[in-house]
């Protein structure tokens, strides 16, 4: 496999389920992303991790909660959530993160797509 | 802080029509710049990039050209096609540890 993979391509959760999101890269990248696209919104980044350590997060509710256990793997843990979280999550990955002038782009998953229900 | 804008879609054109899609930024530093596709159902792919000043990016007949005077990342395509219909997001990378700013995406539609 190459590049970034997400599961479920689809979910569809009740209120009170907990559920997980898996993200895999086989890019040999140190930096990885949830960002959370809605329809008619800008996409909105909600956590990065770089070497495994959470270097962003961007007031996201606790009912999502991130887990990176190595530089290949990045997960979203969902619990009690409403139906405004239904959305397409994407995750991505890139080179790691430094001080300097970052040129490199990022690499995305195709999404899962979330209905709350 | 930093901030990518776009112009507002839809835009809908005809096939073999010239494309243009606005793109300004505001950064802090002096970053690389982006342009993304994504397809229905899909995920976001790279379409091109500009990583300084006057530098021109191209990818399947799409070009943008980085112009640090006016911060502006205006994608074009000379003769657009059905498959090219598809929401864009034009990107920037600033200096230091931060992930990629994006606008608000334009979605194209292109009729035959």
């Amino acid at each position: 496999e190459t590049g970034v993979t997400q599961t479920p391509r689809h979910l569809v959760m009740g209120m009170t389920n907990k559920k997980s999101l898996k993200c895999e890269q086989h890019l040999g990248h140190n930096a990885m992303y949830w960002y959370k696209q809605s329809a008619k919104k800008p996409l909105e980044l909600m956590f990065v991790y770089n070497f495994k350590e959470q270097t962003e997060n961007n007031s996201v509710p606790s009912r999502f909660s991130p887990e990176c256990p190595n530089s290949s793997h990045l997960f979203l843990h969902l619990h009690t959530l409403q139906p405004e979280d239904s959305a397409l999550y994407l995750c991505a990955s890139s080179q790691a993160l430094t001080g300097g002038k970052m040129n490199t782009e990022a690499f995305f998953g195709q999404g899962t797509r979330l209905t709350v229900v | 802080g930093n901030s990518v804008t776009q112009m507002e879609g839809p835009v809908t054109l005809s096939e073999e029509a010239f494309l243009t899609i606005n793109c300004t930024y505001t950064a802090t530093g002096y970053p690389s710049l982006f342009w993304y596709v994504q397809y229905p159902g899909e995920g976001l792919q790279l379409l091109l990039k500009a990583t300084k000043a006057d530098d021109k990016g191209s990818n399947k007949g799409f070009e943008a050209t980085y112009r640090k005077e006016t911060t502006s990342f205006h994608l074009e395509k000379g003769s657009v096609q059905v498959s090219d219909s598809a929401v864009y997001f034009c990107a920037l990378r600033d200096t230091g540890r931060r992930a990629l700013t994006f606008g608000s995406g334009t979605r194209l539609q292109v009729q035959p």
